[in-house]
C-alpha cells in the first residue's frame, strides 16, 4: 500500500541555519504529495502542496519539489527562525481509486527545534 | 470564514460517562473527516462523510459513533471509552470527496484533546 517515510527527528538547528527534512514515498500511480505542520498544542496547517511531478511547492520560505524519479519530496528552508519550532509531516494522498483518494496517508512526523 | 472549528478544547472523562466532539464549518465543504493522533504519532484517518452520509469507516470501534447532522457540522459520539483512547482528535473538512486534487484538500482544525481516565 502507499507508504511515506520521512527523516526521523527531532531536528535541532541554530537560528539562520539551512534546513532540509527528507521524504520518499511509496504510491501507485500520481500521487498528490503535501507537507503540513502542527505547532505545540494546535492542529495540521498545510504548509505546501504538490499534485504532479517536478511541481514546486512554496509557501512562508518552505519549498519542496516533487520528484517522481526518486519518489522524493523533500522540505527545505534557507534561513530558519525560532518562530519554524514545529512538527513537520510528509503526506501524499493518492488518485487511483475513491477510498485512496479519501485518505491522507502521513510520515510519522520530524520534530524541529531552532536554538536563538 | 475559511476555518474548522472544534469544542471542547480539551475534555476529560471516565471510562463510563457518554460525551460528544463537536465539528463545525462554514465553507461549504461537503467532506468531512474525522482523525485521531496519539502523542507523537502522525494522524490516522477514523471516518470520512461525504454529503453527510459515512463514506469510510476505518474499522473504528463502535464505541466512537459519528454523526453529520448537516452540511456544517460533524460529530463524534463517545461512550466506554478506554484510556488507551486517549489522544488528540482532529477533524477536518474539503470541498467536496473526489479524485480532483484541487477540490480534496482538507482543512484542519485545532482539535480536541481528549484524556480518558
Amino acid at each position: 500500500g502507499d507508504s511515506v517515510t520521512q527523516m526521523e527527528g527531532p531536528v535541532t538547528l541554530s537560528e539562520e541555519a539551512f534546513l532540509t527534512i527528507n521524504c520518499t514515498y511509496t504510491a501507485t500511480g500520481y500521487p498528490s504529495l503535501f507537507w503540513y505542520v502542527q505547532y505545540p498544542g494546535e492542529g495540521l496547517q498545510l504548509l505546501l502542496k504538490a499534485t504532479k511531478a517536478d511541481d514546486k511547492g512554496s509557501n512562508k520560505g518552505f519549498e519542496a519539489t516533487y520528484r517522481k524519479e526518486t519518489t522524493s519530496f523533500h522540505l527545505e528552508k534557507g534561513s530558519v527562525q525560532v518562530s519554524d519550532s514545529a512538527v513537520y509531516f510528509c503526506a501524499l494522498r493518492g488518485t487511483t481509486g475513491y477510498s485512496s483518494a479519501s485518505k491522507i496517508i502521513f510520515g510519522s512526523g520530524t520534530r524541529l527545534s531552532i536554538r536563538p | 470564514d475559511t476555518e474548522v472549528t472544534q469544542t471542547p478544547k480539551h475534555l476529560v472523562m471516565g471510562m463510563t460517562n457518554k460525551k460528544s466532539l463537536k465539528c463545525e464549518q462554514h465553507m461549504g465543504h461537503r467532506a468531512m473527516y474525522w482523525y485521531k493522533q496519539k502523542a507523537k504519532k502522525p494522524p490516522e484517518l477514523m471516518f470520512v462523510y461525504s454529503y453527510e452520509k459515512l463514506s469510510i469507516n476505518e474499522s473504528v470501534p463502535s464505541r466512537f459513533s459519528p454523526e453529520c447532522p448537516n452540511s456544517s457540522l460533524l460529530n463524534l459520539h463517545l461512550h466506554a471509552l478506554q484510556p488507551e483512547d486517549s489522544a488528540l482528535y482532529l477533524c477536518a473538512s474539503s470541498r467536496i470527496l473526489d479524485r480532483i486534487s484541487s477540490y480534496n484538500e482538507q482543512f484542519f482544525g485545532p482539535g480536541t484533546r481528549l484524556t480518558v481516565l
